[in-house]
Order: C-alpha cells, then sequence, then structure tokens
C-alpha cells in the first residue's frame, strides 16, 4: 500500500532562515506531488504541484520553491523566512486523473 | 473563477444523531468531488470520492451525494459519535490536477 512521509512534524525558525521541508511517498510510482498551506483561519492553499522529475508548477509567487529531485520526493524551501510563512504545510499525492488526493501529516512551521 | 463554499462554519450535534454537511461550487465542469476529514493539528484524511457521473458515494456511516447540475454535495453522517468530532473538507477537481477546497464544517459531537 502507498504511504506518504512528512518531516519534520513541526519547526520554529527565526525570521531570516531558510527552510527545507521533504516528503516522500511509497509504495507507488510517478505520482502527482502537492505542497498546500493552510493559515490560521483560512483553507488550504495549493503551493506548488508536480506531475513529474523537475516539473514544478508555482500557483502563488511567494519567497517559497520547490523542487522534485527524485520520482517520489517533493521538497519546499525557503532562501529567507518572513513570518508571514508561518502556518501548516501539508504534502500530498495522486495518481492524477480522477484518482484520489492523500495527505501527509503536516508541518506546524512558526517563525519568530 | 471556481468557488466552494461550506455551511454551517462549525456545527455541535448530541451523540447519535443523523446530520448533513454541505458544500456547494460555483462551476459545475468538474472531474470529481472528495470529502476530507481534518483532526485538530493533522493531516487531511480522504473519507469519499464522488466522480462527475456519479450520484453517491457510500463508506460505513458515511454516504456523500452530488448535484453537479445544482452545483452541491452533501456528507451525510448516520448515528453520529463523539470520535467524529473533527473538521470536514470538500474540494472539487475542475479538469485539471488541482482541488479547490473549501473552508469547511467543524464539527463537535457531545456525548
Amino acid at each position: 500500500s502507498q504511504t506518504i512521509h512528512q518531516w519534520p512534524a513541526t519547526l520554529v525558525q527565526p525570521v531570516g532562515s531558510p527552510l527545507s521541508l521533504e516528503c516522500t511517498v511509497e509504495g507507488t510510482s510517478n505520482p502527482n506531488l502537492y505542497w498546500y498551506r493552510q493559515a490560521a483561519g483560512r483553507g488550504l492553499q495549493l503551493l506548488f504541484y508536480s506531475v513529474g522529475i523537475g516539473q514544478i508548477s508555482s500557483e502563488v509567487p511567494q519567497n517559497l520553491s520547490a523542487s522534485r529531485p527524485q520520482d517520489r520526493q517533493f521538497i519546499l524551501s525557503s532562501k529567507k523566512l518572513l513570518l508571514s510563512d508561518s502556518g501548516f504545510y501539508l504534502c500530498a499525492w495522486s495518481l492524477g486523473g480522477n484518482s484520489p488526493l492523500h495527505f501527509g501529516n503536516g508541518t506546524r512551521l512558526t517563525v519568530t | 473563477k471556481q468557488e466552494v463554499t461550506q455551511i454551517p462554519a462549525a456545527l455541535s450535534v448530541p451523540e447519535g444523531e443523523n446530520l448533513v454537511l454541505n458544500c456547494s461550487f460555483t462551476d459545475s465542469a468538474i472531474y470529481n468531488l472528495q470529502w476530507f476529514r481534518q483532526d485538530p493539528g493533522k493531516g487531511l484524511t480522504s473519507l469519499l470520492l464522488i466522480q462527475s457521473s456519479q450520484r453517491e458515494q457510500t463508506s460505513g456511516r458515511l454516504n456523500a451525494s452530488l448535484d453537479k447540475s445544482s452545483g452541491r454535495s452533501t456528507l451525510y453522517i448516520a448515528a453520529s459519535q463523539p470520535g467524529d468530532s473533527a473538521t470536514y473538507l470538500c474540494a472539487v477537481r475542475p479538469g485539471t490536477d488541482k482541488l479547490i477546497f473549501g473552508t469547511g464544517t467543524r464539527l463537535q459531537v457531545f456525548p
């Protein structure tokens, strides 16, 4: 069966520091991969999605970037964090088409 | 632009009640609709996926219906239990690889 791993679970970082969140999927190949952010009191915002290695689509202009160095690995990065980057970051995968979306357990990021 | 709305935003019911959560979307051109559950501080758990050609899906005490023409979906929870307490989100797939989410209904079931 397929599983998705996301780490770390929580992270406290100072403003201006770099960020790297990692997500891996097991038990499937060539998944579509997604990064979402959930801010307090707001809905889920799609940040990036990828349909293949090296293929990244950005949904919102921001201080974050994403990379997909391997088929089942998706990384969310920032060179310099802002206070507004605080939130709950969720990685997700699907097999595309009409298949369901499955989420990881999320990373709670607090920028101080 | 597709917009997804969930009403009510919050709901508190006694254990054992049957309840209905509502989801509406503005553009009926969707491939599917998915219902999720989110416990506090956790990721989302997929509950039910309804394809655009389907009218409903059932899993245990959960039943989700879809009326594309009216832009509505409902999630029916039978015989609610305290363990059903969570936030329930619906999301539509508008023909691309991206889902558009509603803001959720926070459900509390008290003993």
